[in-house]
């Protein structure tokens, strides 16, 4: 069964400090990735994605996301962390060639303290 | 401002009432779809419409009634929910683009609904 989990509900990190937000996938051939952001009373944002080539792929507000096909993994990472980064963060997959099929995880909340 | 509005952006009603919600998008997208968010759960993709026409229906109750009239307005009929249907509706757009690589969804801000 195609599938991504996202195996922290919160993530706390001090701002300045780098910042890992989770994500592992289970789908049949190469998957589509993506990343979107939720700010409060706002429906999701898209922040990047990984469709193929570099396993590095930069995107919005200067967070990145490094696919890793060994570990089925795909995790969001930025250098220095802002206090306006605090949001609720989803993980998505897709499998086939449209988003009629993007399956989500359940979200990570980050919080980032000043 | 992501380009998709969603109306209105709080909704509470009874078992027995009929309401509706909308969703307009001013990106020229092909593609609009019906998400339901609840806490601690995945988004859970309800309907797709392609073209005007849909494409996907994830077994949901028939008291949610999709409809589409033109490419920039979706709607949400909603008639003798339960309780458990109190969530946050999301609209999204996206480009109609079978066979090419994914694009992205744009989604509105949603509705927050209340069975009560």
């Amino acid at each position: 069964a195609q599938s991504v989990a996202q195996p922290e509900d919160q993530v706390n990190v001090a701002e300045g400090n780098p910042l890992t937000v989770k994500c592992t996938y289970s789908v049949s051939g190469n998957p589509y990735l993506f990343w979107y952001v939720q700010y409060p009373n706002r429906g999701l944002q898209f922040l990047l994605k990984y469709i193929t080539g570099d396993n590095l792929v930069k995107g919005s507000y200067g967070f990145e996301a490094e696919f890793n096909k060994s570990q089925t993994s795909f995790h969001l990472k930025k250098p220095s962390a802002l206090v306006s980064d605090s949001a609720l963060y989803f993980c998505a997959v897709s499998f086939f060639y449209n988003t009629d099929k993007l399956i989500f995880g359940t979200g990570t909340r980050l919080q980032v303290f000043p | 401002e992501t380009g998709v509005t969603q109306t209105p952006r709080h909704l509470v009603m009874g078992m027995t009432n009929k309401k509706s919600l909308k969703c307009e998008q001013h990106l020229g997208h092909n593609a609009m779809y019906w998400y339901k968010q609840s806490a601690k759960k995945p988004l859970e993709l309800m309907f797709v419409y392609s073209l005007e026409e849909r494409v996907e229906n994830n077994s949901v109750p028939s008291r949610f009634s999709p409809e589409c009239p033109n490419s920039s307005h979706l709607f949400l009929h909603l008639h003798t929910l339960q309780p458990e249907d109190s969530a946050l509706y999301l609209c999204a757009s996206s480009e109609s683009d079978r066979g090419l690589t994914n694009e992205k969804l744009f989604f509105g801000s949603g509705t927050q609904l209340s069975v009560l």
